[in-house]
């Protein structure tokens, strides 16, 4: 099953405008990492920001903040004030605390959403 | 200077040649992993490391092979290259950020298997 779903493949985004990137996730562990990642044309993967599923807080990172809704089981990334060096693939990921093994499970990918800014 | 260095960037090679990719970190991480990326599919992981000793299958690690060389240095073979191979290899090293560990991607390693 899917454990990572962004529902918006590509979407278009004026400049200095704000963006929210859905992100939806499943899980039965109530320890887990939620991470968001930023891939440019020319392909590397950049991490941005990371939200832990006790924090109190959402997370921000200058620009990047995440809105977490726990209940819902969602981790939306939010891009205030967009620039065209924002335009690339982002994708959502988590990582499962497993207390049967006492260990981290692997950082599972959804399929990514790409963000053009135009002028 | 980059943290985690690929080489090489970009690999075009023949079906049942053997390739090795290289990954170089001056992280101080101790661990590492491999991935690769197809269109639509995200990342996969191919394997991974804790340390020097210590490597794991990953999801996907039938046609490949690892070797840790030392806490800096993980590289992938492919054995026999075959044309579905062909995609977007990213090394990742990973640290403790609060309670969890944070993976950082090198620049991907592009490999094509004619």
């Amino acid at each position: 099953a899917q454990k990572i779903t962004q529902t918006q493949p590509g979407m278009f985004v004026q400049e200095k405008e704000a963006v929210t990137l859905d992100c939806t996730y499943d899980t039965s562990d109530p320890s887990y990492g939620l991470f968001w990642y930023k891939q440019p044309s020319s392909g590397e993967m950049i991490f941005l920001i990371y939200q832990g599923s006790y924090d109190q807080q959402n997370a921000t990172e200058g620009r990047y903040s995440l809105n977490f809704q726990k209940a819902r089981k969602s981790a939306n990334l939010v891009i205030s004030a967009s620039q065209l060096g924002d335009s690339a693939m982002y994708f959502c990921a988590m990582r499962e605390y497993r207390m049967t093994t006492d260990s981290w499970g692997k950082l599972q990918f959804g399929a990514g959403t790409q963000v053009v800014v135009t002028p | 200077d980059a943290d985690v260095t690929q080489t090489p960037r970009n690999r075009i090679t023949k079906t049942g040649k053997r390739i090795m990719l290289e990954c170089s970190q001056t992280k101080g991480h101790d661990r590492m992993y491999w991935y690769r990326q197809d269109p639509g599919l995200g990342l996969r992981l191919i394997y991974y490391s804790f340390d020097v000793k210590d490597i794991n299958k990953g999801e996907i690690s039938d046609g490949y092979s690892v070797s840790r060389q030392a806490q800096a240095k993980f590289s992938l073979s492919l054995e026999s290259a075959i044309p579905n191979q062909t995609a977007l290899y990213f090394c990742a090293t990973s640290e403790r950020r609060g309670a969890i560990d944070t993976q950082y991607f090198g620049p991907g390693t592009r490999l094509t298997v004619l």
